[in-house]
């Protein structure tokens, strides 16, 4: 069945530093969404990458979804503290999963100040 | 303002008790899920339902059984928990499946002693 892998799966970085997640699928996606959950808290929506290349921005946070539409992307300029949690990339499985988000199993984000 | 809401937010429970966890929404999603996640790890899914009266397992073999008698309401129900049954329990929905975002409850930690 389909994979989707997350790497690293922990980052440390000093406040001020940048932050990059690297997501890979192991078959071509309709879609990637991104997911951030804060410690004791729960996942939350951050955004849906759709065509090929396409390349999106939050304020300090850009969103970029591969040529291939195999690969994305999640980098954060200059980490704040409140950028702390685990970020799960997700998109739609394949043949019998395609009913369901397959999340990868999270980058877990720490932000020394 | 449209939500999911799940109680209760925590609850310890004796081995051998029949709980309930209660998922509901009010944003008239179909689309319905259940997830499983042990603190930090990664989510996995372990029911699902595509509107009134249409229940699926996921992909993580659970003893648990749901219903979906109305839209709105998705409970969770475990005949008799066990230690292993311990962990957080998140409820999300969904206005189109696994190609819109979906939007989680706050979760239930569930502690069986």
């Amino acid at each position: 069945g389909q994979q989707v892998m997350q790497i690293p799966q922990y980052q440390h970085v000093q406040e001020g530093e940048d932050f990059t997640t690297y997501c890979n699928s192991s078959t071509t996606l309709s879609n990637i969404q991104w997911y951030k959950q804060r410690p004791g808290g729960h996942p939350v929506f951050l955004i849906q990458l759709v065509k090929s290349g396409e390349v999106k921005k939050q304020k300090r946070l850009t969103f970029q979804f591969g040529e291939a539409k195999k690969n994305s992307s999640l980098h954060i300029t200059a980490t704040q503290t409140t950028d702390v949690g685990t970020y799960f990339c997700a998109g739609p499985g394949s043949g019998a999963g395609s009913y369901q988000l397959t999340f990868g199993k999270g980058t877990k984000l720490s932000v020394i100040p | 303002e449209a939500d999911i809401y799940q109680t209760p937010r925590y609850l310890v429970i004796g081995t051998g008790k029949k709980i309930t966890l209660e998922c509901s929404q009010t944003m008239g999603h179909d689309k319905m899920y259940w997830y499983q996640q042990d603190p930090g790890m990664e989510l996995h899914l372990i029911h699902y339902s595509y509107g009134v009266n249409s229940t699926e397992k996921g992909d993580l073999s659970s003893e648990s059984t749901v219903s979906r008698i109305r839209t709105e309401h998705f409970p969770l129900t475990l005949e008799s928990a066990r230690p292993s049954h311990t962990s957080q329990y998140l409820c999300a929905s969904s206005e189109r499946g696994p190609n819109y975002g979906y939007t989680f409850g706050s979760g239930t930690r569930l502690t069986v002693v």
